[in-house]
């Protein structure tokens, strides 16, 4: 399964747009591209699913180039509950088994 | 509708001793999963049940673990006899059509074992 790359940490400010990126150089055709959320003594959640172009839910967006190599996670308007981890995932279609990285810790200050 | 459910939500228990963690999944997801993160680490994938079945139990780390799903329903994480390394935080998840459905898998809220 490809390895992905995120950055550590984030700050931002209450109303902001947050836009996390995830690399995954190593991507296969078959692969997907997953976010998952976590909050502080809970389980990961999931956000956000796509394979190419744009994804948009209630929540988030997901922007994937044409190369699929990396991936844009978007907050629009970010609160004060959104300070959490975010980790970015590459999810083979043939598979259940999800491999998590260290995630992005997103801080939102008010 | 009920999410994953994880019994109990802490445990503290003696090196040697014996734990049982519970995870009740979403009523109707045939796949159940265990995934856990140990301390400063990533949380690791650990075995996926379809039903009662173990599809993949390539991330169980030793025998210390045994993982069952009797009837299909409910599942039990065993670790007899517990090491200090074991402890951490035991997530569950489960989902109806595996791999097979975009909407990713419902998680519980996990089991923080701590061995002392």
């Amino acid at each position: 399964l490809a390895k992905t790359t995120q950055p550590i940490s984030m700050d931002s400010y209450e109303g902001q747009e947050v836009n996390i990126t995830c690399s995954h150089n190593n991507i296969a055709t078959n692969d997907y591209i997953t976010w998952y959320q976590q909050f502080p003594s809970q389980g990961p959640r999931f956000i956000i699913q796509g394979y190419k172009t744009k994804v948009t839910n209630e929540v988030a967006s997901l922007f994937i180039p044409a190369d699929r190599k990396s991936s844009t996670l978007s907050l629009p308007r970010v609160s004060l509950s959104d300070t959490a981890v975010y980790y970015c995932l590459v999810r083979s279609y043939n598979t259940d088994k999800l491999i998590f990285g260290t995630g992005t810790r997103l801080q939102v200050f008010p | 509708e009920a999410g994953v459910t994880q019994f109990p939500s802490h445990s503290v228990i003696e090196k040697g001793q014996t734990v049982t963690l519970r995870c009740d999944p979403i009523s109707g997801h045939d796949n159940l999963y265990w995934y856990r993160r140990v301390m400063g680490k990533e949380i690791k994938f650990l075995l996926h049940f379809v039903k009662e079945s173990k599809q993949d139990e390539s991330g169980m780390p030793n025998n210390r673990f045994l993982a069952e799903r009797t009837g299909g329903t409910y599942s039990t994480l065993k670790v007899q006899p517990a090491e200090l390394e074991d402890s951490g935080v035991y997530f569950c998840a489960s989902s109806q059509d595996g791999s097979q459905r975009g909407y990713g898998y419902t998680f519980g809220s996990g089991t923080r074992l701590t061995v002392v």
